[in-house]
């Protein structure tokens, strides 16, 4: 069954520091979303993509914040100079492109950043 | 605004006891709610969507317009049910994100 893969599954970086974090999608599918997690809080919003372009985005997808889709099968999200509040566990998840659809996301494994 | 709550963080049932997992939210237009399940380790998973109706792993949700509720039953609960158990609803903008709840940990005693 094919799954949505991120990498690195951890990352460890220095406040400042650019990173770019790794998802391949399900290969079929159209919707694409970062989700974010701070140990202990909930699975928080922060972007969502279709047809190239930022379709929504959430308070916390600042300017430091950019997605891209660079070659029709990764979809990354690169935060520019990272900040210690960075560190979360970050999903990225895909969705089918059928109108009206099921809705359902399916995710992957998360990739934890850790800012030092 | 769109808005799910958990009030429980920690569930704790003994093997073959009944469970209820809380999930309420608001939303002013017509909801569509999912349950998630991260079992340790492992990536969340869709449970279940009260669009389908359907019982899996012996799991059910009702949606409940009047209390705005959507909460998770299962008449007799397993060790292996053991996890953490999210509530969400898919937000009706362009992109069609989820907006979580808190999520509650379920844990099953022998």
């Amino acid at each position: 069954e094919p799954e949505v893969t991120q990498t690195p599954s951890h990352q460890v970086t220095q406040m400042g520091q650019e990173v770019i974090l790794r998802c391949v999608p399900i290969s079929n599918h159209l919707y694409f979303y970062w989700y974010r997690q701070i140990l202990g809080q909930k699975v928080e919003f922060l972007v969502s993509f279709y047809n190239n372009e930022i379709s929504e985005k959430s308070e916390i997808f600042d300017d430091q914040f950019s997605v891209e889709r660079p070659d029709g099968s990764n979809f990354t999200l690169k935060i520019r100079s990272t900040k210690l509040e960075d560190s979360a566990m970050y999903f990225c998840a895909s969705r089918g492109g059928l109108a009206g659809g099921t809705g359902e996301q399916f995710f992957g494994p998360g990739t934890r950043l850790t800012v030092l | 605004a769109q808005r799910v709550t958990q009030p429980e963080k920690l569930l704790s049932v003994f093997k073959g006891a009944p469970v209820e997992l809380k999930c309420n939210y608001s939303y002013s237009g017509s909801p569509e709610l999912f349950w998630y399940v991260q079992y340790s380790r492992q990536r969340l998973q869709l449970l279940l969507r009260h669009i389908s109706r359907e019982s899996i792993k012996g799991f059910t949700a009702d949606l409940n317009k009047g209390e705005t509720s959507f909460h998770l039953k299962k008449p007799f609960a397993q060790e292996e049910d053991s996890a953490m158990y999210y509530c969400a609803l898919r937000a009706y903008n362009y992109g069609q994100n989820f907006v979580f709840g808190p999520g509650t940990r379920l844990s099953v005693l022998p």
